[in-house]
């Protein structure tokens, strides 16, 4: 089976860095999304990881080791408008693609 | 327009009837799915399809009826619709399961109530 644990709430000011963390356990493990969802919205695309160590793309990077089934999202220098769910989800290799999401967590940024 | 799209955007119904929610996509992708979303369940995989006439069961697939017979679309239907089918279902798709490619593009959801 597969599990993922992430907090259900962060909370940060603007111009702050914020980690949103998630363990997970899954047989057959292969890699680590992470997908963004406003309020209402459908959710959004943001990083993978397959190899352990750390992507950056703009003001998000996305971490991962694999021999601590952990990984985390880092958001830096937050705006108001990345408010929003951010769930992790892990493939494993024998149902490649199918997509096991973690129950999110709520990022509010205050001005 | 391109992308995908999911019909209706809103629907009630009430408890016994069929409700089939639409899903089409304008990429080609082959690989296509649908999601379920509840408070503090996250997103649940209902059924998925690797492509025209291949489709299998996800984690909640029971209570739901897929078919594809278009690579473009992948409809889902509620046999007979129940209260705990109420919920926020969302259709997405991929053009590839290899590594960073198997990003999937959701469509805007079907917020659906059964009364």
């Amino acid at each position: 089976g597969q599990s993922l644990e992430q907090p259900s709430e962060v909370t940060a000011v603007e111009g702050a860095i914020v980690q949103i963390n998630c363990t997970y356990q899954t047989s057959g493990f292969y890699g680590l999304s992470w997908y963004q969802q406003h309020d209402g919205g459908a959710p959004t695309f943001l990083s993978y990881n397959a190899l352990d160590g750390l992507e950056e793309t703009g003001r998000f990077s996305s971490f991962l080791s694999r021999s601590d089934s952990y990984g985390y999202l880092l958001l830096q220098e937050l705006q108001m408008k990345d408010s929003a769910s951010y769930f992790c989800a892990t493939d494993r290799g024998s149902t490649l693609g199918r997509l096991y999401f973690g129950r999110g967590t709520q990022l509010t940024v205050w001005p | 327009d391109a992308g995908i799209t999911q019909s209706p955007r809103y629907k009630i119904t009430e408890t016994g009837r069929q409700v089939t929610l639409m899903c089409h996509q304008t990429w080609s992708h082959s690989y296509m799915f649908w999601y379920r979303q509840d408070l503090g369940h996250g997103l649940r995989l209902i059924y998925y399809s690797a492509a025209a006439d291949i489709t299998d069961k996800g984690e909640v697939p029971d209570g739901y009826v897929v078919s594809r017979s278009k690579t473009e679309n992948f409809p889902l239907t509620l046999e007979s619709a129940t209260r705990s089918q109420t919920s926020v279902y969302f259709c997405a798709s991929s053009g590839s399961l290899a590594g960073a490619d198997n990003e999937q593009f959701f469509g805007p959801g079907t917020r659906l109530t059964v009364l």
